[in-house]
């Protein structure tokens, strides 16, 4: 079963725009990921945030995360026609154990 | 060279073929996984293993199995293949040291079983 549930399932955004995508899971969490991938390509990780931390930054990427909520929201900003491509949040539940449930992901066009 | 490396990237096969898919990396990590993405379905855990004597079964692993060759190679196989193992195959890779939770994929294998 999948644990994350990404929405919306697809965003098209002219280029510049900022892009938002949201993340749900349904149980306890040691830290979510959100990994890019380009059509038909290996997994790229973008990001890491832990279940003790609110929000991260890295370059244009922001990440929230709300535990009492279990959501976690990605934000790109300014953004390129390069980051065209399918975004994920995966989960990781246990220290020691650290198996990643990864959501059904939302594919992101961004128009020129 | 790339760090994760899967062998076919591409397969053709008939219902009832045994095939094994290769996945070698060069990161030095102890953990490996194999995952598949089927359309709209994202990925899904096939098998784990993090070390070379430790296997461990996913959420989808019937009519799967795998090998733990040596810390960098994981293979997997599909015994009896079926058209519903259609699917694009990724192996991955992590560092078991705490704080290093990040997953390294390699290209994959698109993999169609008539």
């Amino acid at each position: 079963s999948q644990q994350g549930e990404e929405d919306p399932q697809a965003l098209s955004i002219q280029e510049g725009e900022n892009a938002t995508m949201n993340c749900s899971y349904k149980t306890s969490i040691n830290n979510l990921q959100w990994y890019r991938q380009n059509s038909g390509r290996g997994l790229v990780h973008l990001i890491l945030i832990r279940s003790n931390e609110r929000e991260k930054h890295s370059g244009r990427l922001r990440v929230t995360l709300d535990t009492s909520k279990k959501s976690s929201s990605l934000l790109i900003t300014a953004s390129r026609a390069a980051d065209t491509a399918s975004y994920f949040c995966a989960t990781g539940s246990n220290f020691g154990n650290e198996k990643l449930t990864f959501g059904t992901g939302t594919r992101l066009t961004i128009i020129p | 060279d790339a760090d994760v490396t899967q062998t076919p990237r591409n397969r053709i096969t008939k219902t009832g073929k045994r095939i094994m898919l290769e996945c070698s990396q060069t990161k030095g990590h102890d953990r490996m996984y194999w995952y598949r993405q089927d359309p709209g379905l994202g990925l899904r855990l096939i098998y784990y293993s993090f070390d070379v004597k430790d296997i461990n079964k996913g959420e989808i692993s019937d009519g799967y199995s795998v090998s733990r060759q040596a810390q960098a190679k994981f293979s997997l196989s599909l015994e009896s293949a079926i058209p519903n193992q259609t699917a694009l195959y990724f192996c991955a890779t992590s560092d078991r040291r705490a704080g290093k939770e990040t997953q390294y994929f390699g290209p994959g294998t698109r993999l169609l079983v008539l």
